[in-house]
């Protein structure tokens, strides 16, 4: 089955500082890489995602990369600012009939802004 | 629009009873989804259901059971609770097809004693 690889899983970072979250995956058959954000007590909101005939989304201070060669996806989110702070997952899903509504999530990355 | 609701919102159980989590959908929303997330880890997926019928199943042992109802709205249940099944319960509604966001709703807290 796939297998979601994430790292790191904490990152700290200044205010205003730029913060990458890298993910690995290992179903070649995986083509679409949600991200979340989860804070203290809440559900996962998506914050963007990708599909796997794009390279490269942005979204105002998001943006998401994806290398399908490589089998991995990261996340970049530019001039952080202290709401930023929270736990972000990354997750994978295939396109098969049986397989699309279920994500293969990463462990995690625990992010804190210092202001 | 209302989100993705569940209830109940916490509870706590005993080792050996029975649970019934429940979820309504987004309006729309054909597709079911359940998450179990144990404190500090990701979600793992449990259950798929689409017009009423499973579409997908995580590794879960048998104790894991859902349905999904006419109305799309669905309910997940475990027999003989473990002291290991405490962790929050995430449901997941999105429209068919792949690509489709997938919302969660803010889960069912459920801690066994």
């Amino acid at each position: 089955g796939e297998n979601v690889e994430q790292h790191p899983s904490t990152l700290s970072v200044q205010e205003g500082d730029s913060a990458v979250i890298k993910c690995t995956y290992s179903d070649s058959a995986s083509n679409y890489f949600p991200w979340y954000k989860q804070e203290l007590g809440k559900r996962p909101q998506l914050i963007i995602d990708i599909r796997s005939n794009v390279g490269e989304k942005k979204d105002q201070r998001i943006a998401v990369t994806l290398n399908k060669t490589a089998k991995h996806f990261s996340l970049h989110i530019t001039e952080t600012q202290p709401e930023d702070s929270a736990v972000y997952f990354c997750a994978a899903s295939r396109k098969k009939a049986d397989s699309w509504g279920k994500l293969q999530f990463g462990a995690g990355t625990q992010v804190v802004v210092t202001p | 629009d209302a989100g993705v609701t569940q209830s109940p919102t916490h509870l706590i159980k005993t080792r050996g009873q029975h649970v019934t989590l429940r979820c309504s959908p987004i309006s729309g929303h054909k597709s079911v989804s359940w998450y179990q997330q144990v404190l500090g880890q990701g979600p793992q997926f449990i259950f798929q259901y689409y017009e009423k019928e499973e579409r997908g199943r995580g590794n879960f042992p048998d104790r894991f059971s859902a349905r999904q109802f006419p109305n799309y709205s669905s309910e997940l249940n475990v027999n003989a609770l473990l002291l290991g099944d405490s962790a929050l319960y995430l449901c997941a509604s999105s429209l068919v097809g792949l690509g489709n966001t997938i919302y969660f709703g803010e889960g069912s807290w459920l801690t066994v004693v």
